[in-house]
């Protein structure tokens, strides 16, 4: 069975910084492209971040560019986003979100969600 | 900047068929796109529903259908149930530095 399970979520000031963790289990993690998609209180989804199953190559949407790195684990089968110079519209829940077998298949199985609070 | 409209709110029958619709900012929604669709209820995650256009996951219910449809990416949900109202986001490829965009979400409620 497929487990996206998230953890480092909480609640950081603005300005502060932020590490989340996704584990990974009941599939070959290092063959799949991963993400992290977020969605903020009463809002709608936003795709974050995208990596490939071999690292490379990374997208962000323009909103983390610069302030949010993934990056990933492949002997771990984990996936991480490291958030900086967080701001209050971050505040989010955020998903782990893998991509699938098919051609073009994006975010097959999500996680639960870690929830993300910028404030002061 | 990128923006994907999908319908605010729409209401069907139960037995019903719905259709939810996916449009673009930069122009027609084409088979390059790789419409994906998604279904979101209550407190919990996404739950996938088609890819690439028309293409089921395993778990789809046979009644919901993906296609292209005026220049937008269309969901068709045909002899809808109850369970079957939730949110719904469509997901669009623009390939370049920010690949994905989704859109708003369809607030869908059976009544």
């Amino acid at each position: 069975e497929v487990q996206l399970v998230e953890s480092g979520g909480g609640l950081v000031q603005p300005g502060g910084s932020l590490r989340l963790s996704c584990a990974a289990s009941g599939f070959a993690f290092s063959n799949y492209e991963m993400n992290w998609v977020r969605q903020a209180p009463g809002k709608g989804l936003e795709w974050v971040s995208h990596i490939m199953s071999v690292g490379s190559p990374i997208y962000y949407a323009g909103s983390v560019k610069g302030r949010f790195t993934i990056s990933r684990d492949n002997a771990k089968n984990s996936l991480y986003l490291q958030m900086n110079r967080l701001r209050v519209e971050d505040t989010a829940i955020y998903y782990c979100v893998r991509d699938g077998d098919g051609y073009q298949s994006r975010g097959d199985y999500w996680g639960q969600g870690t929830l993300v609070t910028v404030s002061s | 900047q990128t923006v994907v409209t999908q319908e605010p709110s729409l209401t069907v029958s139960p037995g019903g068929t719905v259709t939810l619709t996916c449009a673009s900012s930069t122009g027609a929604v084409t088979s390059g796109y790789y419409p994906n669709w998604f279904q979101q209820k209550p407190g919990q995650a996404p739950r996938a529903l088609i890819y690439n256009t028309n293409n089921k996951h395993s778990w789809t219910p046979a009644r919901f259908s993906g296609s292209l449809l005026g220049g937008k990416a269309a969901l068709t949900l045909s002899g809808v149930l109850p369970e079957d109202e939730a949110e719904y986001y469509c997901l669009l490829y623009y390939g370049g530095a920010q690949p994905w965009v989704f859109g708003g979400g369809t607030k869908l409620t059976v009544l």
